[in-house]
Protein backbone atom coordinates (compact mmCIF):
# COMPACT_ATOMS: atom_id res chain seq x y z
CA UNK A 1 0.00 0.00 0.00
CA UNK A 2 1.71 3.62 -0.75
CA UNK A 3 -0.99 4.62 2.13
CA UNK A 4 -2.22 8.89 1.42
CA UNK A 5 0.02 10.48 -2.02
CA UNK A 6 0.19 13.94 -2.80
CA UNK A 7 1.23 15.73 -5.84
CA UNK A 8 2.81 18.30 -6.40
CA UNK A 9 5.81 18.01 -3.71
CA UNK A 10 6.29 21.67 -3.98
CA UNK A 11 4.78 24.83 -5.99
CA UNK A 12 5.51 28.53 -6.63
CA UNK A 13 2.17 30.20 -8.00
CA UNK A 14 1.65 33.92 -8.88
CA UNK A 15 -0.78 35.57 -7.28
CA UNK A 16 -4.58 35.20 -9.09
CA UNK A 17 -2.99 31.64 -10.25
CA UNK A 18 -5.15 28.91 -9.86
CA UNK A 19 -4.02 25.33 -9.47
CA UNK A 20 -5.17 21.50 -8.11
CA UNK A 21 -3.82 19.92 -5.01
CA UNK A 22 -3.83 15.93 -5.28
CA UNK A 23 -4.74 13.74 -2.80
CA UNK A 24 -4.98 9.83 -3.52
CA UNK A 25 -5.20 6.99 -0.97
CA UNK A 26 -5.46 2.99 -1.53
CA UNK A 27 -6.74 1.90 2.05
CA UNK A 28 -10.25 2.17 1.31
CA UNK A 29 -11.02 5.27 4.03
CA UNK A 30 -14.21 6.64 3.94
CA UNK A 31 -12.81 10.26 5.77
CA UNK A 32 -10.58 12.22 4.11
CA UNK A 33 -8.87 15.69 5.02
CA UNK A 34 -7.50 18.67 3.60
CA UNK A 35 -5.08 20.63 6.57
CA UNK A 36 -2.99 23.51 6.00
CA UNK A 37 -0.68 24.40 8.61
CA UNK A 38 1.81 27.88 8.18
CA UNK A 39 4.53 28.35 9.85
CA UNK A 40 4.92 27.58 13.87
CA UNK A 41 1.17 26.65 13.69
CA UNK A 42 -0.89 23.87 14.21
CA UNK A 43 -3.15 21.90 11.23
CA UNK A 44 -6.06 24.18 10.31
CA UNK A 45 -8.50 21.86 8.86
CA UNK A 46 -10.08 23.25 5.10
CA UNK A 47 -12.40 20.84 3.77
CA UNK A 48 -12.96 17.38 5.00
CA UNK A 49 -15.53 14.27 3.06
CA UNK A 50 -16.92 11.37 4.58
CA UNK A 51 -17.59 9.60 1.40
CA UNK A 52 -17.65 10.21 -2.30
CA UNK A 53 -20.16 12.50 -3.26
CA UNK A 54 -20.11 14.40 0.58
CA UNK A 55 -17.93 17.18 1.29
CA UNK A 56 -18.33 19.65 3.59
CA UNK A 57 -16.60 22.93 5.41
CA UNK A 58 -13.55 23.18 8.20
CA UNK A 59 -11.82 26.05 9.95
CA UNK A 60 -10.83 27.59 7.19
CA UNK A 61 -12.39 27.37 3.70
CA UNK A 62 -12.71 30.45 2.29
CA UNK A 63 -10.14 30.53 -1.36
CA UNK A 64 -10.54 26.82 -1.52
CA UNK A 65 -12.63 24.01 -3.09
CA UNK A 66 -13.12 20.27 -3.16
CA UNK A 67 -14.79 17.23 -4.61
CA UNK A 68 -14.71 13.84 -4.11
CA UNK A 69 -16.07 11.97 -7.02
CA UNK A 70 -14.40 8.39 -5.66
CA UNK A 71 -13.34 7.13 -2.87
CA UNK A 72 -9.55 7.45 -3.43
CA UNK A 73 -9.36 10.87 -4.62
CA UNK A 74 -9.85 14.52 -3.07
CA UNK A 75 -8.82 16.72 -5.00
CA UNK A 76 -8.12 20.51 -3.26
CA UNK A 77 -8.87 23.59 -5.73
CA UNK A 78 -7.09 26.66 -4.89
CA UNK A 79 -8.80 29.69 -7.32
CA UNK A 80 -7.24 33.56 -7.34
CA UNK A 81 -4.33 32.41 -5.44
CA UNK A 82 -3.29 34.91 -2.78
CA UNK A 83 0.04 35.23 -0.49
CA UNK A 84 -2.27 34.69 2.38
CA UNK A 85 -2.22 31.01 0.79
CA UNK A 86 1.26 30.36 1.68
CA UNK A 87 1.49 27.40 3.55
CA UNK A 88 2.44 23.47 3.72
CA UNK A 89 -0.66 21.68 2.59
CA UNK A 90 -1.28 17.86 4.00
CA UNK A 91 -4.29 15.30 2.72
CA UNK A 92 -5.01 12.55 5.69
CA UNK A 93 -7.66 10.05 5.44
CA UNK A 94 -8.88 7.70 8.16
CA UNK A 95 -11.51 4.69 7.98
CA UNK A 96 -13.78 6.35 10.35
CA UNK A 97 -14.21 9.50 12.41
CA UNK A 98 -14.76 7.04 15.76
CA UNK A 99 -12.62 8.37 18.00
CA UNK A 100 -10.45 5.55 18.19
CA UNK A 101 -9.55 6.03 14.29
CA UNK A 102 -5.93 8.07 13.96
CA UNK A 103 -5.43 9.84 10.54
CA UNK A 104 -3.08 8.65 8.03
CA UNK A 105 -1.13 11.85 6.60
CA UNK A 106 0.00 11.99 3.02
CA UNK A 107 3.79 13.76 3.31
CA UNK A 108 2.61 17.57 2.03
CA UNK A 109 2.61 19.85 -0.74
CA UNK A 110 4.71 23.40 -0.44
CA UNK A 111 3.03 26.40 -1.92
CA UNK A 112 4.79 29.35 -2.25
CA UNK A 113 2.51 32.33 -3.68
CA UNK A 114 4.38 35.42 -4.64
CA UNK B 1 -13.75 29.27 21.64
CA UNK B 2 -11.67 26.17 21.69
CA UNK B 3 -7.98 26.22 22.88
CA UNK B 4 -5.23 23.99 23.19
CA UNK B 5 -2.35 24.90 24.92
CA UNK B 6 1.63 23.76 24.59
CA UNK B 7 4.92 25.09 25.01
CA UNK B 8 6.28 26.52 21.64
CA UNK B 9 9.77 24.69 22.33
CA UNK B 10 11.89 22.55 24.83
CA UNK B 11 15.35 21.07 25.02
CA UNK B 12 16.37 18.14 26.65
CA UNK B 13 19.50 15.73 26.72
CA UNK B 14 20.07 12.56 24.77
CA UNK B 15 19.84 9.79 27.27
CA UNK B 16 17.56 11.64 29.69
CA UNK B 17 13.63 12.31 30.22
CA UNK B 18 11.34 15.06 29.17
CA UNK B 19 7.38 15.63 29.62
CA UNK B 20 4.86 17.33 27.54
CA UNK B 21 2.09 19.40 28.31
CA UNK B 22 -0.87 20.33 27.37
CA UNK B 23 -3.65 21.74 28.47
CA UNK B 24 -7.15 21.74 26.50
CA UNK B 25 -10.40 23.97 26.46
CA UNK B 26 -12.37 22.16 23.86
CA UNK B 27 -16.91 22.04 23.57
CA UNK B 28 -16.79 18.42 24.20
CA UNK B 29 -14.18 15.86 24.56
CA UNK B 30 -14.17 12.14 22.44
CA UNK B 31 -10.12 11.62 23.22
CA UNK B 32 -6.82 13.34 22.60
CA UNK B 33 -3.93 12.35 20.12
CA UNK B 34 -0.52 12.99 20.25
CA UNK B 35 1.56 13.01 16.90
CA UNK B 36 5.44 13.27 15.86
CA UNK B 37 6.28 15.60 13.21
CA UNK B 38 9.80 15.76 12.03
CA UNK B 39 11.04 18.57 10.24
CA UNK B 40 9.36 18.98 6.71
CA UNK B 41 7.39 15.68 7.28
CA UNK B 42 4.33 14.91 7.93
CA UNK B 43 2.92 14.22 11.27
CA UNK B 44 2.27 10.03 12.87
CA UNK B 45 0.50 9.21 15.04
CA UNK B 46 1.97 8.35 18.64
CA UNK B 47 -0.73 7.68 21.21
CA UNK B 48 -4.35 7.69 22.07
CA UNK B 49 -5.83 8.40 24.98
CA UNK B 50 -9.90 8.83 26.21
CA UNK B 51 -10.09 7.52 29.88
CA UNK B 52 -8.17 9.19 33.02
CA UNK B 53 -4.67 7.67 33.30
CA UNK B 54 -1.45 6.88 31.46
CA UNK B 55 -0.75 4.89 28.72
CA UNK B 56 2.64 3.24 27.51
CA UNK B 57 4.22 2.25 25.05
CA UNK B 58 7.95 1.62 24.72
CA UNK B 59 9.71 4.54 25.75
CA UNK B 60 6.76 7.34 25.15
CA UNK B 61 3.85 7.44 27.56
CA UNK B 62 1.43 9.72 27.65
CA UNK B 63 -1.27 10.81 30.27
CA UNK B 64 -4.90 12.10 30.57
CA UNK B 65 -7.04 14.27 33.06
CA UNK B 66 -10.05 15.35 32.12
CA UNK B 67 -11.24 16.72 35.09
CA UNK B 68 -8.21 19.26 34.38
CA UNK B 69 -8.50 19.40 30.81
CA UNK B 70 -5.01 18.20 30.81
CA UNK B 71 -2.30 15.52 29.07
CA UNK B 72 1.25 15.05 29.02
CA UNK B 73 3.93 12.94 26.73
CA UNK B 74 6.55 11.32 28.47
CA UNK B 75 9.37 10.45 26.36
CA UNK B 76 12.05 8.52 27.87
CA UNK B 77 15.95 7.43 27.17
CA UNK B 78 16.09 10.27 24.69
CA UNK B 79 17.67 9.58 21.32
CA UNK B 80 19.04 12.36 18.45
CA UNK B 81 16.39 10.93 16.19
CA UNK B 82 13.74 12.17 18.88
CA UNK B 83 13.63 15.86 17.80
CA UNK B 84 10.82 16.79 16.45
CA UNK B 85 7.66 18.35 16.63
CA UNK B 86 4.72 16.82 19.17
CA UNK B 87 1.30 18.02 18.37
CA UNK B 88 -1.67 17.54 21.06
CA UNK B 89 -4.94 17.07 19.41
CA UNK B 90 -8.56 16.33 21.20
CA UNK B 91 -11.81 14.88 19.07
CA UNK B 92 -14.54 18.10 20.22
CA UNK B 93 -18.45 17.13 20.70
CA UNK B 94 -18.84 17.18 16.67
CA UNK B 95 -16.11 14.48 16.16
CA UNK B 96 -13.56 17.17 14.58
CA UNK B 97 -9.93 17.26 15.75
CA UNK B 98 -8.73 20.72 17.22
CA UNK B 99 -4.90 21.00 16.95
CA UNK B 100 -2.36 22.46 19.17
CA UNK B 101 0.60 24.67 17.58
CA UNK B 102 3.15 22.01 18.56
CA UNK B 103 6.16 21.77 20.71
CA UNK B 104 9.47 21.56 18.92
CA UNK B 105 12.14 18.85 21.00
CA UNK B 106 15.52 19.66 20.52
CA UNK B 107 17.70 17.19 22.01
CA UNK B 108 21.59 17.63 22.82
CA UNK B 109 23.89 15.25 23.22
Amino acid sequence: NAGVTQTPKFRILKIGQSMTLQCTQDMNHNYMYWYRQDPGMGLKLIYYSVGAGITDKGEVPNGYNVSRSTTEDFPLRLELAAPSQTSVYFCASSYTRDRVETQYFGPGTRLLVL
Amino acid sequence: GQNIDQPTEMTATEGAIVQINCTYQTSGFNGLFWYQQHAGEAPTFLSYNVLDGLEEKGRFSSFLSRSKGYSYLLLKELQMKDSASYLCAVIDSNYQLIWGAGTKLIIKP
